[in-house]
């Protein structure tokens, strides 16, 4: 079956640009997580959401990104004001519920702040 | 707080030799554990996951993890490495607050021909 998408693959912005990425877990999946991948920071667990609960929003590095799921499904991750320092792979992963840990990673979406 | 030390960036074997790639985590109770590995430009692969009972765990492409809860490690192995076996390996653990999973620094394996 089809797998964690992702959307766009690549992203290069200016500074202080808005950005918005998209992911749509597997069908069926009721977690969804987000991630960063950089350089300096490894893997970083950003922000999860499990059904219709209040989402953990412990891994945001500040207040310019936030993400919301609509529906149950697909999720959006929006950073404003980007920053250089925002750039890195941002990954998205789906598992069947919280507890199990089993994610499945989608793809990422590289975004590049110039 | 829980963490994952990979203590190896870099690692090179030779192919047909054989390969271990450490890890070790801090964690309060039984820990689920989790082998993914990433090839250049891709997302993460599933390799192999430990939750309870038999500490030897077998995964996909011919790897295998044993948990070995007084070392506080959960090594990764292959009998035979293959060229295709070069990418990056990540070791982590799941977190006790919801599913998230706290990720080692990740081991860089090079294959030489």
């Amino acid at each position: 079956g089809a797998g964690v998408s992702q959307s766009p693959s690549n992203k290069v912005t200016e500074k202080g640009k808005d950005v918005e990425l998209r992911c749509d877990p597997i069908s069926g999946h009721t977690a969804l997580y987000w991630y960063r991948q950089s350089l300096g920071q490894g893997l970083e667990f950003l922000i999860y959401f499990q059904g219709n609960s209040a989402p953990d929003k412990s891994g945001l590095p500040s207040d310019r990104f936030s993400a919301e799921r609509t529906g149950g499904s697909v999720s959006t991750l929006t950073i404003q004001r980007t920053q250089q320092e925002d750039s890195a792979v941002y990954l998205c992963a789906s598992s069947q519920r919280t507890g199990t840990y089993e994610q499945y990673f989608g793809p990422g979406t590289r975004l590049t702040v110039t | 707080a829980q963490s994952v030390t990979q203590p190896d960036i870099h690692i090179t074997v030779s192919e047909g030799a054989s390969l271990e790639l450490r890890c070790n985590y801090s964690y309060g109770a039984t820990p689920y554990l989790f082998w993914y590995v990433q090839s250049p430009g891709q997302g993460l692969q599933l390799l192999l996951k430990y939750f309870s009972g038999d500490t030897l765990v077998q995964g996909i492409k011919g790897f295998e993890a044993e948990f070995k809860r007084s070392q506080s490690s959960f090594n990764l192995r292959k009998p035979s490495v293959h060229w295709s076996d070069a990418a990056e390996y990540f070791c982590a653990v799941g977190a006790n607050q919801g599913g998230k999973l706290i990720f080692g620094q990740g081991t860089e394996l090079s294959v030489k021909p």
